[in-house]
């Protein structure tokens, strides 16, 4: 069964700097991972996804890689702003399945 | 603009009630999900559909109903029978191309 872990589950963090969000999962057949922001009481923004044959993708200050084999991702952040801060969950979908599976999130405050 | 619309917003229930979460999308896809987000707990599939008049359970089926009679439309009713229906409850749906989901902005359900 898939697992998707995502640590710290808070991070706190002063303006400016650079920093790594991480997701482990446990099985590494997946189809693709995304990565989503989540602000307080809303629904969550797909920041970046990777194909299952893709290594990384990049958004402006963001980017996210992929290793399969180790069953591991990052979020790569950019020169934090205050606005950066929010819930960054991370979900793969499994090789075969219409089910994505769910870390439980890092909460990032970026403090000015 | 393309998106996921979710109603209501906020949505107060009397204990014994059903109650009818909508959620509408105009991106053309044809997957379709409900989540359930409890503090703590990460996402909860409850529900979703590959295709019109087709859906399966998710993790968390019971006490909860759907419909996918439009492509455009899946609503989720939570039924009396359901044991603790206050929740923040998020609609997603995903391009069948890339894999990529998508959510709307969430109904927050209270059971009075």
């Amino acid at each position: 069964k898939q697992e998707v872990t995502q640590i710290p589950a808070a991070l706190s963090v002063p303006e400016g700097e650079n920093l790594v969000l991480n997701c482990s999962f446990t099985d590494s057949a997946i189809y693709n991972l995304q990565w989503f922001r989540q602000d307080p009481g809303k629904g969550l923004t797909s920041l970046l996804l990777i194909q299952s044959s893709q290594r990384e993708q990049t958004s402006g200050r963001l980017n996210a890689s992929l290793d399969k084999s180790s069953g591991r991702s990052t979020l790569y952040i950019a020169a934090s702003q205050p606005g950066d801060s929010a819930t960054y969950l991370c979900a793969v979908r499994p090789g075969g399945s219409e089910k994505l599976v769910f870390g439980k999130g890092t909460k990032l405050t970026v403090n000015p | 603009d393309g998106g996921i619309t979710q109603s209501p917003k906020y949505l107060f229930r009397k204990e014994g009630q059903n109650v009818t979460l909508s959620c509408e999308q105009n991106l053309n896809h044809d997957a379709m999900y409900w989540y359930r987000q409890d503090p703590g707990q990460g996402l909860r599939l409850i529900y979703y559909s590959q295709i019109v008049n087709d859906f399966q359970k998710g993790d968390i089926a019971e006490g909860y109903s759907v419909s996918r009679e439009k492509k455009e439309s899946f609503p989720l009713t939570v039924t009396s029978a359901q044991k603790n229906p206050t929740a923040f409850y998020l609609c997603a749906s995903s391009n069948a191309q890339t894999g990529e989901l998508f959510f709307g902005e969430g109904s927050r359900l209270t059971v009075l």
